[in-house]
């Protein structure tokens, strides 16, 4: 079956502990992107890749790293997570690069940074 | 301003009643539209593109005003099934190939 794979559904952790969220596709897509949710504030991009080794910012990229070893992975590492972290986070792929093209989500990480 | 905007609802409607979403854009040059639609804390699901002529997917029908830079989505004979918060995207072909969500538009059916 076709899907984007996020882990953990759940996590809580404490402010400063290193935490990774790890996303995997089996479509061979290009392009790979994280998101996070916020009420009110729709799907804000944090980090995308066009390919392999290739990642750039989006919109909110303050305190992720992200990379692109593979064509299939795109973890999402927060070194340090602070409280305004806790948001619902979603990983995406599709195709490529165009924008006219379906977007596939993950079924979502809700992280709580105490 | 934000780049997409819609109202947030919610829209509470009787089973069988018609119901239309409206969301607006700020970027002229914006090349793609769609709607999605995201259950309570689950991912988002493509519902439709959107494009310039309109297009109709069973009970809905979107359709796409680029003078006025606004998109619209009618749903027909509303199941209870249709309950969900409808996302309006856009997307621009820049050296990012971003796309921008709006906030989100709460409908809820009742029986």
């Amino acid at each position: 079956e076709a899907q984007v794979t996020q882990n953990p559904r759940y996590l809580i952790t404490v402010t400063g502990k290193k935490l990774t969220v790890t996303c995997s596709q089996n479509m061979n897509h290009e392009y790979m992107s994280w998101y996070r949710q916020d009420p009110g504030l729709g799907l804000r991009q944090i980090y995308y890749s066009m390919n392999v080794e290739v990642t750039d910012k989006g919109d909110v990229p303050e305190g992720y790293k992200v990379s692109r070893k593979e064509k299939r992975n795109f973890p999402l590492i927060l070194e340090s997570p602070s409280p305004n972290q806790t948001s619902l986070y979603f990983c995406a792929s599709r195709l490529g690069a165009a924008t006219n093209e379906k977007l596939f989500f993950g079924s979502g990480t809700q992280l709580s940074v105490l | 301003r934000k780049e997409v905007e819609q109202d947030p609802g919610p829209f509470n409607v009787p089973e069988g009643a018609t119901v239309a979403f409206n969301c607006t854009y700020s970027n002229s040059a914006s090349q793609s539209f769609f709607w999605y639609r995201q259950d309570c804390r689950k991912e988002p699901k493509l519902l439709m593109s959107v494009y310039s002529s309109g297009n109709e997917d069973g009970r809905f029908t979107a359709q796409l005003n680029r003078a006025s830079q606004y998109i619209s989505l009618l749903i027909r004979d509303s199941k209870l099934s249709d309950s969900a918060t409808y996302l309006c995207v856009v997307g621009f072909n820049n050296a990012g190939n971003m796309l921008t969500f709006g906030g989100g538009t709460r409908l809820m059916v009742k029986p």
